[in-house]
């Protein structure tokens, strides 16, 4: 399968900071790429989907203003965790995906704690 | 729109008994269905999917899942489970076979093998 690079796998930060997460699709052409979110013992919640070149969309209930996703390439998409707090202490995991390709192939995940 | 339910939070199985992890779905026109492990602080991996064609499908590490249209449901098995196997299993599905659109997953269930 396809892969994709998630960095950094784990990251601490302050609070009032901003972290950056890459996603880098290394072998095929990701149009769209999507960001998740997944609490301790819970399921994947999509943040948002970006297709190259244009605006991300946010799921309903996702601040854009604080998650800032950009998606300039074919091969790279990045999320911005802007003035992190506490509560966004998480694990965030990238997916890139295309038209001609079926299923989603995932980044490793980023423990992203903010103290 | 679409959803999936894993009914169980967590599957006991001895080593080399059967497994079966459990999964229905809900989807308007025709459903794509995926499952995917989790191994701890990772990214999901993919395991195998139902696009079309035989119900039966097989995949990575001796899985097999088989899609039951009447009843609505894609349960994932093996023959004979190892203790390698323990990990967190996701059931997913698309209502389109465009890698544009973002799965929706079931809630997870926890493997655990005991030797």
């Amino acid at each position: 399968g396809a892969v994709v690079s998630q960095h950094p796998s784990r990251v601490i930060c302050k609070s009032g900071t901003s972290v950056k997460i890459e996603c880098r699709s290394l072998d095929f052409q990701a149009t769209t790429m999507f960001w998740y979110r997944q609490f301790p013992k819970q399921s994947l919640m999509l943040m948002a989907t970006s297709n190259e070149g244009s605006k991300a969309t946010y799921e309903q209930g996702v601040e854009k203003d604080k998650f800032l996703i950009n998606h300039a390439s074919l091969t790279l998409s990045t999320l911005t965790v802007t003035s992190a707090h506490p509560e966004d202490s998480s694990f965030y995991i990238c997916s890139a995906g295309g038209p001609a390709v079926t299923e989603a192939f995932f980044g490793q995940g980023t423990r992203l704690t903010v103290v | 729109a679409q959803s999936v339910a894993q009914p169980e939070d967590q599957v006991n199985v001895a080593e080399g008994n059967p497994l079966t992890v459990k999964c229905t779905y809900s989807v308007s026109g025709n459903p794509y269905l995926f499952w995917y492990v989790q191994y701890p602080n990772r990214g999901l991996q993919f395991l195998l999917k139902y696009i079309t064609g035989d119900n039966l499908v097989k995949g990575s590490y001796g899985f097999e899942a088989e899609f039951n249209k009447s009843q609505t449901s894609f349960h994932l098995k093996k023959p004979s489970a190892l203790v390698s196997d323990s990990a967190l299993y996701f059931c997913a599905v698309r209502g389109s076979t465009s890698g544009n659109t973002p799965l929706v997953f079931g809630k997870g269930t926890r493997l655990s093998v005991i030797a």
